[in-house]
Formats: structure tokens, sequence, C-alpha cells
């Protein structure tokens, strides 16, 4: 079945760098964009990258632009989030979903997400 | 930049109750706007894709229009199942979620 598994959260002082992975599997990961989505506790859902199905693209949101890198290896079928110089305010659940629609441009929305991996930014 | 106001941001309903939800662009986005579900402890879920798109295993009584800058989500008859937070989303540009809307029952 269609699968996305997020592994690499935890608590990591701020300042520091921590690195998110997404395994997928159950459809072709080389055809399809892919994103990253947080939610701080109790808050609601911030999209936070999204990398187009060949890895050319790459677009973030300004709070975490400069300090955060999307990236994927299609031949592990693996997403990437590289955080660094990590700030109390990123603490939150990151989701890595995928995109609706197939080897495009142009990003639709989120139509498979993975369970999420919690990111804690704390002394 | 495009804003996404979603309203109410939270409301209580009676089962089988219409409960309505709405979404507002600070530009014309044309139909691209999709509802999410989100239940506690859990990922979303997409139910409406292009406004209005019910996706494949989602029950008829969810349902969304609109397009220009004003949507609207409805859920015709609340069930108890449908407890969850809602969120709208943008990709007329890069994706932008709506704030949420918190449903409970009565």
């Amino acid at each position: 079945q269609v699968q996305l598994v997020e592994s690499g959260g935890g608590v990591v002082q701020p300042g520091r760098s921590l690195r998110l992975s997404c395994a997928a599997s159950g459809f072709t990961f080389s055809n399809f964009a892919m994103y990253w989505v947080r939610q701080a506790p109790g808050k609601g859902l911030e999209w936070v990258a999204v990398i187009s199905f060949d890895g050319s693209n790459k677009y973030y949101a300004d709070s975490v632009k400069g300090r955060f890198t999307i990236s994927r290896d299609n031949s592990k079928n693996t997403l990437y989030l590289q955080m660094n110089s990590l700030r109390a305010e990123d603490t939150a659940v990151f989701y890595c979903a995928r995109d609706i629609n197939v080897a495009q441009f142009y990003y639709f929305g989120m139509d498979v997400w993975g369970q999420g991996t919690t990111v804690t930014v704390s002394s | 930049d495009i804003q996404m106001t979603q309203s109410p941001s939270s409301l209580s309903a009676s089962v089988g109750d219409r409960v309505t939800i709405t979404c507002q662009a600070s530009q014309d986005i044309s139909k691209s706007l999709n509802w999410y579900q989100q239940k506690p402890g859990k990922a979303p879920k997409l139910l409406i894709s292009d406004a209005s798109n019910l996706r494949t295993g989602v029950p008829s009584r969810f349902s969304g229009s609109g397009s220009g800058t004003d949507f609207t989500f409805t859920i015709s008859s609340l069930q108890p199942e449908d407890i969850a937070t809602y969120y709208c989303q943008q990709y007329h540009s890069l994706p932008l979620f709506g704030g949420g809307t918190k449903v409970e029952v009565k």
C-alpha cells in the first residue's frame, strides 16, 4: 500500500541541526512532488517546503528559508529535510506528504501523508 | 502574498446538523482550493480537491463549493466520527493553509 514513514525527529538544542527522512513505498516516488508540512503544538498546519518530482525545483516558507534544505534521492525512494540553526519556534510535528498529481511543475496539494515525526528544540 | 481566512475557528453542533465552514482568499484563486480533515493525534486527510471534487472513499455528506475568493465546506449531516479540525489550503501559489476550524459535538 502507499505509505510514507518519517524518521529522524528528536530533542535538539537551539542552534543545532537535525535531518529528517521520509521513506516512501507503494508508488513510483520519482513521479511525484513531495512536501514537508509542520504543526506546532496546539497550532495549525504550516507548509514548510516542496520539491519537484525530479528534484530540480525547491521552494520554502519564509520562516525556514536559508535554514532548511529539502532534497530527495529517487534511487532510494527517500525525501529529506536538513534543518540547521534550529529555533524554539521550530518545535513541531513534521509530516512528509505526496503531491496530488503526477510529474507536474505545479503544486496541487497533499493526498498522502506520513504519520509525522516530532522535533523539539529546547535547551 | 495570498492570505486565507477560515471561519469560524471553532463550532459546536449536534449529530445530524448541517455544518458549514468558509474560507476566503485575499485574491482570486479560481478553484485552487483543497479541504482536509485532521483528527486528534493523526495526520491530515484530503477530503476535497479543486474546491468541489470529493476524493475517492470520502462520504458524500461532505461537499465543497466556491471559486474566486469565497469557498464553502459543508457536512450535510454531522456524524460523531466527523469530530476533527478542518483546514482549507490554496494552491494557486505556493501552498498556504487556513487557520483551521475545530468541530465539536454538542
